[in-house]
């Protein structure tokens, strides 16, 4: 069964600190989220990216997050300048149609 | 606006139990998709099932099956003869179209299940 990855596992970062999160989507997905889950809370859109520019994106999603595409299999989250409050879960996913995700199994990103 | 609760935040149950996990959602639209994660300690979300809005037969899988109740709003879950590992966090969602034709999951605040031995 094809997988969406996501690396690394676990990754943390000094406050301040740029952090850019990887996922490898299936390969024949067009569509492509981020969601983002603070511990112990409910799992939260952030962003969705279709046709190489974003489609939807959260309040959630300020000046300091940013997606890519840069060679047409990665997808990638970047955080600027991490706060302490960035510290989660963060999943990726995609799907061939706009529902029906197949979902990462998460980064879990910690500020420290 | 659309929206997702689950108003059991946690449930113990003993092994061999039946426990069924309430959802109960709001939306103005007449196509919409609902479905159930889980996610174990090890935090990844496992696809559990997706229902479309025309489909309101109930579905049975293993010891898991599925309520879907249009008239009330509800997608419940239930287990039978829970196992301790069924342990997890199970969450309800929902599909919300966007302005952009793109789809986004509301997702509800989960329901803690504690199966003991």
């Amino acid at each position: 069964e094809p997988e969406v990855t996501q690396t690394p596992s676990h990754q943390v970062t000094q406050m301040g600190q740029e952090v850019i999160l990887r996922c490898v989507p299936i390969s024949n997905h067009l569509y492509f989220y981020w969601y983002r889950q603070i511990l112990g809370q409910k799992v939260e859109f952030l962003v969705s990216f279709y046709n190489n520019e974003i489609s939807e994106k959260s309040e959630i999603f300020d000046d300091q997050f940013s997606v890519e595409r840069p060679d047409g299999s990665n997808f990638t989250l970047k955080i600027r300048s991490t706060k302490l409050e960035d510290s989660a879960m963060y999943f990726c996913a995609s799907s061939v149609r706009n529902y029906g995700y197949t979902f990462g199994s998460g980064t879990r990103l910690t500020v420290v | 606006a659309q929206k997702v609760t689950q108003a059991q935040t946690e449930i113990s149950v003993v092994e061999k139990e039946d426990v069924t996990l309430d959802c109960v959602y709001e939306t103005r639209d007449t196509t919409y998709y609902l479905f159930w994660y889980k996610q174990p300690p090890s935090g990844e979300l496992v696809f559990l099932i997706r229902r479309n809005s025309f489909d309101e037969q109930n579905e049975i899988s293993g010891r898991y099956s599925w309520n879907f109740q249009k008239s009330t709003s509800s997608f419940n879950f239930t287990i039978t003869a829970s196992q301790v590992v069924d342990s997890a966090v199970y969450f309800c969602a929902l599909s919300e179209p966007t302005t952009s034709g793109t789809y986004k999951y509301i997702f509800g605040t989960g329901t803690r299940l504690k199966v003991l031995a």
